[in-house]
């Protein structure tokens, strides 16, 4: 069974940096590309960020372009975003989702990053 | 960057109704698109890709049509279960994806 579990939330300070994972099993982790995704309180879904399985290959969305940086570790079928100088539009849950031909279907359950002070 | 607008953002529906939402691209994407259903607090179900192809245990009163800009999805006959928040999501632009800002359906 195919699960994507993240973790690291949590409240943090405008600024301030939070590092989130995303556990991978039940799948080749280091055969597919892997995004990370966000939902801001009550609003819809934002795409974040994209990283190939050999790591060659990454985007980021302007929003979060030159802050945020996406990396894998394919050995331990782990994937991260570390977030640096957060702001208060950061503030949503972070999901990672499995790419693969049309569409996902494969998400974690979330994690919620809250940036106030 | 490819925009997707979807209309209605918001409506209310009965049990039973057809309903239609519609989806919008700023550019052609082809068939490049998928629709997935949110429930509160729940992470997105892929319900439709490639624009028109179920998914895999998804139920057929759940359809999808178009291509180039315009996109549909259509529920049959809603059921109880079907009350939710759907996006569409282009792929055309890969890895450079892109999701509308959704239509929440909700029980009039």
């Amino acid at each position: 069974e195919v699960q994507l579990v993240e973790s690291g939330g949590g409240l943090v300070q405008p600024g301030g940096s939070l590092r989130l994972s995303c556990a991978a099993s039940g799948f080749t982790f280091s055969s597919y590309s892997m995004n990370w995704v966000r939902q801001a309180p009550g609003k819809g879904l934002e795409w974040v960020s994209y990283i190939s399985s050999s790591s060659s290959t990454i985007y980021y969305a302007d929003s979060v372009k030159g802050r945020f940086t996406i990396s894998r570790d394919n050995a331990k079928n782990s994937l991260y975003l570390q977030m640096n100088s957060l702001r208060a539009e950061d503030t949503a849950v972070y999901y990672c989702a499995r790419v693969q031909a049309g569409g996902w279907l494969y998400w974690g359950q979330g994690t919620l990053v809250t940036v106030s002070s | 960057a490819i925009r997707m607008t979807q209309s209605p953002s918001s409506f209310s529906a009965s049990t039973g109704d057809r309903v239609t939402i519609t989806c919008r691209a700023s550019q052609g994407i082809s068939s490049y698109l998928a629709w997935y259903q949110q429930k509160p607090g729940k992470a997105p179900k892929l319900l439709i890709y490639a624009a028109s192809t179920l998914q895999s245990g998804v139920p057929s009163r759940f359809s999808g049509s178009g291509s180039g800009t315009d996109f549909t999805l259509t529920i049959s006959c809603l059921q109880s279960e079907d009350f939710a928040t759907y996006y569409c999501q282009q792929y055309y632009s890969y890895p450079l994806f892109t999701f509308g800002p959704g239509t929440k359906v909700d029980i009039k």
